[in-house]
């Protein structure tokens, strides 16, 4: 099926830990993106990547890791894993539609970091 | 990305049209208006955007003042599936990185 899709979708870990968090998309999108989602700060961007090979980091990117090998996936690595990471992490691609850039979210995955 | 302003939260009855208002007062004259929306655990969903006129789809319509100090994303008939937050986001037409989400307004629909 034509998409993005994140896996896993749930994922319960233990403080320092190492988690990686898959991100796959379908369009050869050139640009993706990683955000993370919890109450009372809404999403914020975590890292991005222009293309393979190509990473950059965004709002929030302390303790996480990320890489891009291969145009079509984008993982982000927890290398050891904080309770302040419980979060719901959000991948995305962009595409160019009508005049501007506009992104499609994966379903997310909510990791719990006991 | 700059800010806009929504309001926290709106009702609105099932089958009735909802008109949801963001202020961008400082926008700039590149800015794109985008309007996301997330339905409860989802992600974001893109819903439309535009620049100057307004815009329509098969989701939503967008209407965008003169000035380009504000806008309103119109659902014609909404139903119980609009439950969302919606996310009012002024864009640059370039730029690198991923869009910022503010707080959004959550929709709530009555039957």
């Amino acid at each position: 099926d034509a998409g993005i899709t994140q896996s896993p979708r749930y994922k319960i870990t233990e403080t320092g830990r190492q988690v990686t968090l898959m991100c796959h998309q379908t369009w050869s999108h050139s640009y993706m993106f990683w955000y993370r989602q919890d109450l009372g700060h809404g999403l914020r961007l975590i890292y991005y990547s222009a293309a393979a090979d190509i990473t950059d980091k965004g709002e929030v990117p302390d303790g996480y890791v990320v890489s891009r090998s291969k145009t079509e996936n984008f993982p982000l690595t927890l290398e050891s894993a904080t309770r302040s990471q419980t979060s719901v992490y959000f991948c995305a691609s962009r595409d160019f539609h009508a005049g501007a850039n506009v992104l499609t979210f994966g379903a997310g995955s909510r990791l719990t970091v006991l | 990305d700059a800010k806009t302003t929504q309001p926290n939260s709106m009702e609105s009855n099932e089958e009735e049209p909802v008109h949801l208002p963001c202020n961008h007062s400082t926008i700039s004259g590149t800015d794109y208006i985008h309007w996301y929306r997330q339905l409860p655990s989802q992600g974001p969903e893109y819903v439309i955007h535009g620049l100057t006129s307004n815009v329509n789809n098969r989701m939503a319509s967008l209407a965008i003042a003169e000035d380009r100090k504000s806008s309103t994303l119109i659902l014609h008939r909404a139903t119980l599936r609009d439950a969302a937050v919606y996310y009012c986001i002024r864009r640059g037409r370039g730029g690198a990185d991923g869009l910022t989400f503010g707080k959004g307004t959550h929709l709530i629909i009555q039957p």
